[in-house]
């Protein structure tokens, strides 16, 4: 079964340049999640998914950040502009449904902004 | 949200049981007290949960204290492929935000050959 499918892997922009990162969860996992990574911490929920609507987005910065779940299957997230601040690993992750108790992770994606 | 404190690093020798302590004296009586790992440049990966009954699976054992305060994860004969940062998170299905994880900073494990 495949896992969690995130890309790109790296990603290298100028700080106010845009940048997009896309999800795909394991098929059949209606919840997904969005997570953000610094260096030397715990990941850090952004959004998360229950289909195609978003169910807690209270920790996303809306004034840059965006994401959206088209059909309740890939997700894109969105940084417009990015600062050098946002340098970190942008983590994707599936469940089944909201409130099951294992979640499987993307990789990652690492973005570095210069 | 109740927190939980766990120590920054531990080594292990290979082939060796590790047992990773996970304090976390606020719980409530509805938290479940999960672990994640994560290896070198991977994402989070479940290894097991429970609420007051030890556990085991495939992976480890969780150990929790009669009182819930505590517990430990314990693997069994560790592998230099058990080198990760080891997560010990506590979640509430029943709460407001329902199946959410909070991780803090985790404990670092260093297994040597």
């Amino acid at each position: 079964e495949a896992g969690v499918v995130q890309s790109p892997r790296y990603k290298i922009i100028e700080k106010k340049q845009p940048v997009a990162f896309w999800c795909n969860p394991i098929s059949g996992h209606n919840t997904l999640y969005w997570y953000l990574q610094n260096l030397g911490q715990g990941p850090e929920l952004l959004i998360r998914y229950e289909n195609e609507e978003a169910v807690d987005d209270s920790q996303l910065p809306k004034d840059r950040f965006s994401a959206e779940r088209l059909k309740g299957v890939d997700s894109t997230l969105k940084i417009q502009p990015a600062e050098l601040g946002d340098s970190a690993v942008y983590l994707c992750a599936s469940s089944p449904r909201l409130g099951d108790n294992e979640q499987f992770f993307g990789p990652g994606t690492r973005l570095t902004v210069l | 949200d109740a927190k939980t404190t766990q120590p920054n690093s531990m080594e292990s020798n290979e082939e060796e049981p590790v047992h990773l302590p996970c304090n976390h004296s606020t719980i409530s009586g509805t938290d479940y007290i999960h672990w994640y790992r994560q290896l070198p440049s991977q994402g989070p990966e479940y290894v097991i949960h429970g609420l007051t009954s030890n556990v085991n699976n495939r992976m480890a054992s969780l150990a929790i204290a009669e009182d819930r305060k505590s517990s430990t994860l314990i693997l069994h004969r560790a592998t230099l492929r058990d080198a990760a940062v080891y997560y010990c998170i506590l979640r509430d299905p029943y709460g407001g935000a329902t199946n959410k994880l909070i991780f803090g900073t985790g404990t670092l494990l260093a297994v040597q050959p």
